[in-house]
C-alpha cells in the first residue's frame, strides 16, 4: 500500500466552488510539500509546512498540516479554470535517521467547468 | 534567478543503449535529487546529491546511477535500457539535503522514451 495516500484521486468541480485534497501519511511527517503539476511537466512548488498546525495560504489556496492525523489538506476557494490540473504532496517521511526521504502520493487529478 | 534546469527535454533510446540526463540546480543550492514519474508508480525516489556525495538512494537497480559535481549540477546514467524505463525524469534543488528544511524547486523533466 501506498505510504502516502492523497483523495480524491479526482475531481471535478464547477467554477467557483471550494474543493479539498487530503494527503494522509502511514509514517510520522516531518514536513510536508503541495505541488501542482500540468501533463508531462515539471512541479509547481506551492506550499511547504514543517509545524503541526501550521497553515499557509497563497492566493486562494490554503493548506493545512495536523502532525497528530498524519495528515496535510489543501483547499481552493472559488476554484478556476487555471486551478486545474495535478496536485501532488510530497512528505519526508521517518524511516530512521540519515534514511529519510522525501516520497509523493499518487497524486489528485482536478478538473474545473466554466 | 533561473530555475532548475534539465537536459535534454526528449530523448528516443532503443532497449540496450544508455543515457546520461543533466540537472543544473538554481544557483546556491547544493542539494540535487531525482525522481522517476511514470503513470503506474507514480513519483518515485531516485537518489540525492550533496556537495558531490550521495546522501541518499531509492530503490531502483544499479543500472540507475548518478553523480553530483563541484558546481552543483548533477547527472544521471541510465545503462542497458530496459522498455520500462520509459519515463519522465525529474530533478529537484534545495539548498540544503536531508531532512526537510527548505523549499524544494523542480525542473520541467527529461521525457526519455525507449523502444
Amino acid at each position: 500500500s501506498q505510504e502516502l495516500e492523497q483523495s480524491p484521486q479526482s475531481l471535478i468541480v464547477q467554477e467557483g466552488k471550494n474543493l479539498t485534497i487530503n494527503c494522509t501519511s502511514s509514517k510520522t511527517l516531518y514536513g510536508l510539500y503541495w505541488y501542482k503539476q500540468k501533463y508531462g511537466e515539471g512541479l509547481i512548488f506551492l506550499m511547504m509546512l514543517q509545524k503541526g498546525g501550521e497553515e499557509k495560504s497563497h492566493e486562494k489556496i490554503t493548506a493545512k498540516l495536523d502532525e497528530k492525523k498524519q495528515q496535510s489538506s489543501l483547499h481552493i476557494t472559488a476554484s478556476q479554470p487555471s486551478h486545474a490540473g495535478i496536485y501532488l504532496c510530497g512528505a519526508v517521511l521517518d524511516y530512521g535517521g540519515a534514511t529519510n526521504k522525501l516520497i509523493f502520493g499518487t497524486g489528485t487529478l482536478l478538473a474545473v467547468q466554466p | 534567478k533561473a530555475g532548475v534546469t534539465q537536459t535534454p527535454r526528449y530523448l528516443i533510446k532503443t532497449r540496450g543503449q544508455q543515457v546520461t540526463l543533466s540537472c543544473s540546480p538554481i544557483s546556491g543550492h547544493r542539494s540535487v535529487s531525482w525522481y522517476q514519474q511514470t503513470p503506474g508508480q507514480g513519483l518515485q525516489f531516485l537518489f540525492e546529491y550533496f556537495s558531490e556525495t550521495q546522501r541518499n538512494k531509492g530503490n531502483f537497480p544499479g543500472r540507475f546511477s548518478g553523480r553530483q559535481f563541484s558546481n552543483s549540477r548533477s547527472e544521471m546514467n541510465v545503462s542497458t535500457l530496459e522498455l520500462g524505463d520509459s519515463a519522465l525524469y525529474l530533478c529537484a534543488s534545495s539548498l540544503w539535503a536531508g531532512v526537510i528544511t527548505g523549499e524544494l524547486f523542480f525542473g520541467e523533466g527529461s521525457r526519455l522514451t525507449v523502444l
